[in-house]
């Protein structure tokens, strides 16, 4: 069964300082997808990044960058200076390659709320 | 931009009513979800549709119904409504891949 960790319930920094929020997951399957979500106080889940897991590179974009490792099983997603806007519950998220059981097989995270205070 | 818009933001109802919630995709997208959310349990599953009147059932089907007769629209009923429905309610579309979620229905059944 597939499985997704986030084992950072909560964490608060200082405005400017880099976070890192950690993601592991598991599966048994060799093609998968791994997502990043941000949930603000508003409610709306946004999509961040989509990796699949046949591209280990690293994504950047902007302040936001994402380390996938398969040694490991961890996507994780670190905010460089950060701001009080990046304040909010973050997902991470896995899937399985699209076919039966799609739906079923879109596994999120407990989440990771994120304040950064000013 | 892909665009999912649920019917209400907030949404009052009382024990024993029939609610509806609407959720509409305008990206064409073949899968459809409703997902609930509360406070320590995560994003669970009720429901997604793979296409126009498929359904499956999700991780807690129980007490809600879905209707999707177009493609861009997929509905949640709850038929009789009750207290432990109390909850955030989200929608998602998809095309192979990446959900993408509509701004959600806080709903509260007293």
């Amino acid at each position: 069964a597939q499985k997704v960790t986030q084992a950072q319930t909560e964490i608060s920094v200082v405005e400017k300082e880099d976070v890192t929020l950690d993601c592991v997951y598991e599966t048994r399957d060799t093609t998968y997808y791994l997502f990043w979500y941000k949930q603000p106080p508003s409610g709306e889940l946004v999509f961040l990044i989509r990796r699949n897991s046949f591209d280990e590179q690293n994504e950047i974009s902007g302040r936001y960058s994402w380390n996938f490792q398969k040694s490991t099983s961890s996507f994780n997603f670190t905010i460089t200076a950060s701001q009080v806007v990046d304040s909010a519950v973050y997902f991470c998220a896995l899937s399985e390659a699209p076919g039966d059981n799609y739906g079923q097989n879109f596994v999120f995270g407990p989440g990771t709320r994120l304040s950064v205070l000013p | 931009d892909v665009k999912v818009t649920q019917s209400s933001r907030y949404l009052v109802k009382r024990t024993g009513e029939k609610v509806f919630l609407e959720c509409v995709q305008d990206m064409d997208h073949e899968n459809m979800f409703w997902y609930r959310q509360d406070p320590g349990l995560g994003l669970r599953l009720i429901y997604f549709s793979y296409d126009v009147k498929m359904k499956e059932k999700g991780d807690i089907p129980e007490g809600y119904s879905v209707s999707r007769e177009k493609k861009e629209r997929f509905s949640l009923i709850l038929e009789s409504a009750s207290t432990n429905q109390t909850s955030m309610y989200l929608c998602a579309s998809s095309p192979w891949g990446e959900q993408y979620f509509g701004p959600g229905t806080r709903l509260t059944v007293t």
